[in-house]
């Protein structure tokens, strides 16, 4: 079982670059989330969905879009590029239903760096 | 906005030594969460502890919630090298919010 997948692993770009940062999860799951790790930041919340077709908005979304074409993939695209998007990005997923009372599970993130 | 503060945010300890690690929230939850997370690896689920619920215990793990103090703790017994890492605590919205909001952790460091 491969859980949730993320590609690519480590990414630099220049500024004003785009890409897309694949999420691929194999359970299922009708949620998935994207986050960005920062030093002393935590996890922070860019965009979620919750379902095929379905995407919403979350703490930090600006610079960020996200489509959810098929259930088990969820894409994360940065048009332009800028340096402080530089992070790790990290891709969760779980079922519904059950509110928060599912865990999350987490792929193993992306390293960008954005020159 | 961050929901869940951990402390301390840095703790080092001895193999064979107990850690534990406390969590603050803002608002009422549903349920509270804790996460580990090795170094350059992704978080993984260790317990969930629901809002009726005070204390859960998951092998050396004993978690245990305190809604009237908004705050819980994490505690590990035992603790071996292999436990280094940081934890996060994460909570939910009262009525079943879709999203999770996490702490900023407590990288924990066992000696051997």
């Amino acid at each position: 079982n491969a859980g949730v997948t993320q590609t690519p692993k480590f990414r630099v770009l220049k500024t004003g670059q785009s890409m897309t940062l694949l999420c691929a999860q194999d359970m299922n799951h009708e949620y998935m989330y994207w986050y960005r790790q920062d030093p002393g930041m935590g996890l922070r919340l860019i965009h979620y969905s919750v379902g095929e077709g379905t995407t919403a908005k979350g703490e930090v979304p600006d610079g960020y879009n996200v489509s959810r074409l098929k259930k088990q993939n969820f894409l994360l695209g940065l048009e332009s590029a800028a340096p402080s998007q530089t992070s790790v990005y990290f891709c969760a997923s779980r079922p519904f239903p059950g509110g928060g009372n599912q865990p999350q599970h987490f792929g193993d993130g992306t390293r960008l760096s954005i020159l | 906005s961050q929901q869940g503060e951990e402390d301390p945010q840095a703790l080092s300890i001895q193999e064979g030594e107990n850690a534990t690690m406390n969590c603050s929230y803002k608002t009422s939850i549903n349920n509270l969460q804790w996460y580990r997370q090795n170094s350059g690896r992704g978080l993984v689920h260790l317990i969930l502890i629901r809002s009726n619920e005070r204390e859960k215990h998951s092998g050396r793990l004993r978690v245990t919630l305190d809604t009237s103090k908004k705050s819980s703790s994490l505690l590990i017994t035992a603790s071996r090298a292999a436990d280094t890492a940081s934890y996060f605590c994460a909570t939910d919205a009262q009525g079943g919010s879709e999203k999770l909001v996490f702490g900023k952790g407590t990288k924990l460091t066992v000696n051997p």
